[in-house]
């Protein structure tokens, strides 16, 4: 079935640093790609659309300049933190978007920001 | 908008069967799907049922669609100890092109 490797899994970085989070269909091509953040005993909230090679469409209340995402190939979306702060610490969850395959999600980057 | 909700707690003893109750609102929803999420992992996807169905069963697993009252059902049949964790219901009006939306989640705790 459909794969979606996400890395890092974990990661702790300095406040003011930029982290980037990586998301590969490795067995398909997901033309879609859904970025979630999840807060401890909390539900998946929606940051932000990607279609390959266009610009990402962000949810109200998402800076698009400090969630940076790239989806330049229908393999591979990136989501970068930029000037990381102790508020960004959040568990990041990727999802691709296929008409075949429905919704595959990555297995979550545990962000923490000290 | 759309909204799923969801009870946010169920306790259940080992052997029992779980019901997990989700309401949405979209009339459009075409697909709707229950999803498992244990502790610092990512989300499993267990079960999906399209709207013009009424009822779907894969082996413990038993989702009913109430379309007309907009309400979904899984139904975990002899639940162990393995099935302790968060379940979310979700519903997108197509598969793959649109983000899903999530309910809060429903905390599945099984005594031994």
């Amino acid at each position: 079935g459909a794969v979606v490797s996400q890395h890092p899994s974990w990661v702790i970085c300095k406040s003011g640093t930029s982290v980037k989070i990586e998301c590969r269909s490795l067995d398909f091509q997901a033309t879609t790609m859904f970025w979630y953040r999840q807060f401890p005993k909390q539900s998946l909230m929606l940051m932000a659309t990607s279609n390959e090679g266009s610009k990402a469409t962000y949810e109200q209340g998402v800076e698009k300049d400090k969630f940076l995402i790239n989806h330049a190939s229908l393999t591979l979306s990136t989501l970068t933190v930029t000037s990381a702060h102790p508020e960004d610490s959040s568990f990041y969850i990727c999802s691709a978007g296929d008409t075949v395959y429905g919704y595959t999600f990555g297995s979550g980057t545990r962000l923490t920001v000290v | 908008g759309e909204d799923v909700e969801q009870s946010l707690f169920l306790s259940v003893r080992e052997g029992d069967s779980s019901v997990i109750n989700c309401t949405y609102t979209d009339s459009s929803s075409t697909y709707l799907y229950w999803y498992k999420q244990e502790p610092g992992a990512g989300l499993q996807l267990l079960t999906y049922i399209f709207s013009n169905m009424d009822m779907k069963q894969d082996q413990r697993l038993t989702v009913l669609l109430n379309k007309k009252d907009k309400h979904l059902s899984l139904r975990i049949a002899d639940t162990q100890t393995g099935d302790s964790a968060i379940y979310f219901c979700a519903e997108a009006p197509n598969s793959g092109n649109t983000p899903l939306v999530f309910g809060k989640g429903t905390r599945l705790s099984v005594i031994a």
